[in-house]
């Protein structure tokens, strides 16, 4: 099972929105309303962030949004802070195994 | 305060085995399903196995299935893994991670993650 595709990279300045992107297939993201997305700080343990595509979990802060369109899965942050900087990875349920990752993106708050 | 505590990683020869533990504590572990989620040092996430609440439902990755064996004992609020011959491309940082539901499948979300435990395989 190939991991869903995201961004390397992505960077953004205090205070602006940055969107990070997570492409699948029909099999996973596209076929599925079972995307989740986590946080994970250097040295730290992820953080679920959204689940269900667009939940947040209590305590998640609503600068973080989620949405899916057709194989497409994207995360919006909103306000961008220092301590937003870390890596991001997303998930989706597939039907060849229960659950697949994205490669992770590293943001960078300029 | 959830706290999920693994054990049991080390240095081990490639085809050897090993056991992973993870003590749960902080909230009714028999009500939520748990999971193993590996994670190469500098790299990304992989889902390594789930098992439902009362064990009913497991579920593997297809890399480690036949290899790996996944077990919990609800009496003692502890999740394992058996990992039976080991190759080198299991060397990663292995977390136990408790599910947001009683169930393995479609909704498995990981809400809370242990500190992980590094395997290393290698001669």
């Amino acid at each position: 099972q190939s991991a869903l595709t995201q961004p390397a990279s992505v960077s953004g300045s205090p205070g602006q929105s940055i969107t990070i992107s997570c492409t699948g297939t029909t099999s996973d993201v596209g076929g599925y309303d079972y995307v989740s997305w986590y946080q994970q700080h250097p040295g730290k343990a992820p953080k679920l962030i959204i689940y269900h595509v667009s939940k947040r979990p209590s305590g998640v802060s609503n600068r973080f949004s989620a949405f899916k369109s057709g194989n497409t899965a994207s995360l919006t942050i909103s306000g961008l802070q220092t301590e937003d900087e870390a890596d991001y990875y997303c998930s989706s349920y597939t039907t060849s195994t229960t659950r697949v990752f994205g490669g992770g993106t590293k943001l960078t708050v300029l | 305060e959830v706290q999920l505590v693994e054990s049991g990683g080390g240095l081990v020869q490639p085809g050897r085995s090993l056991r992973l533990s993870c003590a749960a504590s902080g909230f009714t572990f028999d009500n939520y399903a748990m999971h193993w989620v590996r994670q190469t040092p500098g790299k990304g996430l992989e889902w390594v196995s789930g098992i439902s609440w009362n064990s009913g439902t497991i579920a593997y990755a297809d890399s480690v299935k036949g290899r790996f064996t996944i077990s919990r004992d609800n009496a003692k609020n502890s999740l394992y893994l058996q990992m039976n011959s080991l190759r080198a491309e299991d060397t990663a940082f292995y977390y136990c991670a408790k599910g947001l539901y009683v169930e393995v499948g479609t909704t498995d979300y990981f809400d809370y993650w242990g500190q992980g435990t590094l395997v290393t395989v290698s001669s």
